[in-house]
């Protein structure tokens, strides 16, 4: 079974460019989570689909970012415009169904590093 | 969002010894606790979910233990190689939603 795809896995924009990052989720996973990683800190929960409508997205600083699931499969997520503390590890994950929040596991993708200057 | 602490931050091990850490997590509204092993440049990795108290589980020379009462889980490498470095995070379950720790990083000393 393929694992959750990102992509880029790299990237490095000086403040106020914009940036997005595409996630490609476990084929038939409903649901889908992106998390910013702060260096020192534990992975924080940015937005989280089920199919393509928006399930939580109380942590998504939404003055710069937005996110979309195009057709309930792939995913967007965006920066505009980027500040420097915004310099992270960006993960996806999926799960089967919107239950898996609790009791199943979330599969991740290898991240996208972003470095802001 | 709950404050899921982990300790200590991190920790070298030689190979051969074994090696145990801690996960302190909220445990009012509480339904599970999820560990991950994060390699280096790879995805992290589930290695368990737990929900009652007194679980315990055990993946080849790991295994883990939950307390829900008092509100920890304890993970524990038995005879660490080198392949078992990573950062290994644990993630509580409360109210529907998960909360992450900010991991313990485990480095196999050969």
């Amino acid at each position: 079974e393929a694992g959750v795809a990102q992509s880029p896995r790299y990237k490095i924009i000086e403040k106020r460019q914009s940036v997005a990052f595409w996630c490609n989720p476990i084929s038939g996973h409903a649901t889908l989570y992106w998390y910013q990683q702060i260096l020192g800190q534990g992975p924080k929960l940015l937005i989280q689909f089920q199919n393509n409508g928006v399930v939580d997205d109380s942590q998504l600083p939404k003055d710069r970012f937005s996110a979309e699931r195009l057709k309930g499969v792939d995913s967007t997520l965006k920066i505009q415009p980027a500040k420097l503390e915004d310099s992270a590890v960006y993960l996806c994950a999926s799960s089967i169904d919107q239950g898996a929040v609790s009791y199943n596991e979330q599969f991740f993708g290898p991240g996208t590093r972003l470095t802001v200057l | 969002i709950l404050n899921v602490e982990q300790s200590p931050q991190s920790l070298h091990v030689q190979e051969g010894d074994s090696t145990n850490f801690t996960c302190s997590f909220p445990s009012s509204n509480f339904y599970a606790l999820h560990w991950y092993r994060w390699e280096t440049a790879k995805s992290p990795e589930a290695l368990f979910v737990m929900t009652l108290n007194g679980d315990e589980k055990k993946k080849g020379r790991i295994s883990a233990t939950l307390n829900t009462k008092e509100g920890y889980s304890y993970l524990y490498i038995k005879g660490s190689q080198p392949e078992d470095s990573a950062t290994y995070l644990c993630a509580s379950a409360n109210d529907y939603k998960l909360s992450f720790g900010a991991g313990t990083t485990v480095t196999v000393r050969a």
